[in-house]
């Protein structure tokens, strides 16, 4: 059964240093998203992406946020510059349409 | 925004039980999807279900949308079936639509 795949697993980083994200949705996928979880709370949305471009953000995706879609198959999650507030547990998922979104494993991000 | 509460917050069963857990939301919805959040924090999948009801083995849920709630039944628990139980929703318009988590219903399965 296809899966959407994230990279790295897990990324520790230093604050002020940019990180990159990196997710494979499901090929027949044209709808993309990112979500984050800090530990021990909800899920909450990020930003959406269809046709090459945001769809939807939320007021957590400010600036320092970007996404890509820099070939057919990776979509990126670019933090510019690392806040320790911006550890968490960041989820990629996909959706052939505006149907059940499938969620990857996760990175989880640590900024010291 | 819309609300999506879920109860119980926590739950502690003995290996063999049965339960029901609830998601309450507060607007109409296009869609709702439930997931069960596995202890190495991975969020699988278990139904895309904005109305009616589905069976899976030995999980099934019902969604009734006008009433604004969905219950997802787990029968003959197993301690695999530990973990955070979320149910999200789906609201809005646009081309894409976000998914509003609720706060979850963390499950413990004792042998």
């Amino acid at each position: 059964e296809p899966e959407v795949t994230q990279t790295p697993s897990h990324q520790v980083t230093q604050m002020g240093q940019e990180v990159i994200l990196r997710c494979v949705p499901i090929s027949n996928h044209l709808y993309f998203y990112w979500y984050r979880q800090i530990l021990g709370q909800k899920v909450e949305f990020l930003v959406s992406f269809y046709n090459n471009e945001i769809s939807e953000k939320s007021e957590i995706f400010d600036d320092q946020f970007s996404v890509e879609r820099p070939d057919g198959s990776n979509f990126t999650l670019k933090i510019r510059s690392t806040k320790l507030e911006d550890s968490a547990m960041y989820f990629c998922a996909s959706s052939q349409d505006t149907s059940a979104q499938y969620f990857g494993p996760g990175t989880r991000l640590t900024v010291l | 925004g819309i609300q999506v509460e879920q109860s119980p917050p926590d739950l502690i069963l003995q290996e063999g039980a049965n339960s029901t857990l609830r998601c309450n939301f507060s607007d109409s919805v296009n869609n709702l999807q439930w997931f069960h959040q596995n202890p190495w924090g991975q969020l699988i999948n278990l139904f895309y279900i904005p109305s009616g009801t589905k069976q899976n083995g030995r999980l099934s849920a019902t969604t009734v949308a006008t009433e604004r709630y969905s219950l997802l039944y787990i029968s003959s628990s197993q301690t695999t079936d530990s973990g955070v139980y979320f149910c999200a929703v789906e609201y809005g318009g646009g081309a894409t639509n976000k998914l509003i988590f609720g706060t979850g219903t963390l499950l413990a399965v004792q042998p």
